[in-house]
């Protein structure tokens, strides 16, 4: 079957402007997560979901970020009035549940702030 | 606070041979632990895992151990083909963090050389 989706796969955009990532997740998979990872660094954790609920919002680095996801499927990250700072590749992975931890993740979106 | 960490920043093998990839961590209650793949332009890949109960697991051509008592990590890979070229993280699970929270190390870059 298909594997966990993102759009745009790329995105530049003026600093202060706000920018919508979408995430699809393999179908069925109830656990979705997303993920920050600068240039040449590790994987930074933002949030999950367990169906249509974000239990754990932890990682999210501002109240400029904030996610939603509807139908326990589609997700959608929001950055508002971006900064240089927030470009990166933001990835999304999704996984049957959250105990089960093998997380499938999509291609990521790399997003560039000028 | 306590974190995932890695030895060493790249590591060139020869094709054919074995690698052994190293992760240190410092909190010595984590319960799980995960390897992860990840070529360039794409996300990760789900190689492996391991629970704290468990000190070796075997999957095709990689064998991960876990030394609890030194609180080290290892993935060890058999006859280093050229598609394992990639960057390999590890990651963790806390007890002080929520099911879906993965914490991952910096990376390692493995080169694969002819």
């Amino acid at each position: 079957g298909a594997g966990v989706s993102q759009s745009p796969s790329n995105k530049v955009t003026e600093k202060g402007k706000d920018v919508e990532l979408r995430c699809d997740p393999i179908s069925g998979h109830t656990a979705l997560y997303w993920y920050r990872q600068r240039l040449g660094q590790g994987l930074e954790f933002l949030i999950y979901f367990q169906g249509n609920s974000a239990p754990d919002k932890s990682g999210l680095p501002s109240d400029r970020f904030s996610a939603e996801r509807t139908g326990e499927s589609v997700s959608t990250l929001t950055i508002q009035r971006t900064q240089q700072e927030d470009s990166a590749v933001y990835l999304c992975a999704s996984s049957f549940w959250t105990g089960g931890y093998e997380q499938y993740f999509g291609p990521g979106t790399r997003l560039t702030v000028t | 606070g306590e974190s995932v960490g890695l030895h060493l920043p790249t590591l060139s093998v020869q094709e054919g041979d074995n690698s052994i990839i190293n992760c240190a961590y410092s909190n010595s209650a984590s319960d799980y632990f995960i390897w992860y793949k990840q070529e360039s332009g794409k996300g990760p890949q789900f190689i492996i895992d391991i629970r704290s109960n468990m000190d070796k697991r075997q999957g095709q051509r990689v064998t991960v151990l876990l030394n609890k008592t030194v609180k080290h990590l290892s993935l060890q890979i058999a006859a280093t083909q050229p598609g394992d070229s990639a960057v390999y993280f590890c990651a963790e699970n806390m007890p002080s963090d929520s099911w879906g929270k993965l914490q991952f190390g910096a990376g390692t870059q493995v080169v694969v050389t002819p």
